[in-house]
């Protein structure tokens, strides 16, 4: 069965302070690897997909990198409106995805 | 503009009382799905669907039920059954394969 761990739990940094945060994954087979932000009693928006190791995507302060085991969202001098939880999912079988726990962040001004 | 409306956005059950959720798309996807999310947790599948008129049982289908009549529509009924239903569901929808799209979610409170 397809597992999704994400660390750490909660993030605390201060506006402009670079981080990573980290999504480990086992799948037999990756069919891709997902990025979501969601904000609080709002629904996830998407941010990313990979697919293979050594893929990168950009979006503003934001870089999603993937290996073999696991992907980084990478956050490059980040605001206070970067603050929200960051999800991480992969797919399993044709449609299905599966999510970790999720990484709650948050950036002071 | 295309998206997924949820209705309503919150919600309260009595006790034994059965409650829908509405989740309706207008992107044209075929595959449509719930999800439950708790209090710092991920997201847990409930049901998903990949065409009208068929869908699966996800990891927590117990105390649950789906229909789908419609491509567009893909309702949640949850029964007297599901012991503890106060959550935020969020519904979902997938064309050919990428991120799925979300609904802004409905919070299920049991009073």
């Amino acid at each position: 069965e397809d597992q999704v761990t994400q660390s750490p739990e909660a993030l605390r940094l201060q506006e402009g302070e670079s981080s990573s945060l980290n999504c480990s994954y086992t799948v037999s087979g990756l069919r891709g690897l997902f990025w979501y932000r969601q904000d609080p009693g709002k629904g996830p928006e998407f941010l990313f997909t990979l697919y293979s190791a050594g893929e990168e995507k950009e979006k503003e302060r934001l870089k999603a990198t993937l290996t073999k085991k696991e992907s980084f969202l990478h956050i490059t001098a980040p605001k206070p409106e970067d603050s929200a939880t960051y999800l991480c999912a992969v797919r399993e079988g044709a449609q299905k995805l599966v999510f970790g726990q999720g990484t709650r962040l948050t950036i002071n001004p | 503009d295309g998206g997924i409306t949820q209705s309503p956005k919150y919600l309260f059950r009595k006790e034994g009382q059965n409650v829908t959720l509405s989740c309706e798309q207008n992107l044209n996807h075929d595959a449509m799905y719930w999800y439950r999310q708790d209090p710092g947790q991920g997201l847990r599948l409930i049901y998903y669907s990949q065409i009208v008129n068929d869908f699966q049982k996800g990891d927590i289908a117990e105390g649950y039920s789906v229909s789908r009549e419609k491509k567009e529509s893909f309702p949640l009924t949850v029964t007297s059954a599901q012991k503890n239903p106060t959550a935020f569901y969020l519904c979902a929808s997938n064309g050919q394969g990428g991120g799925y799209t979300f609904g802004s979610g409905t919070r299920l409170t049991v009073v």
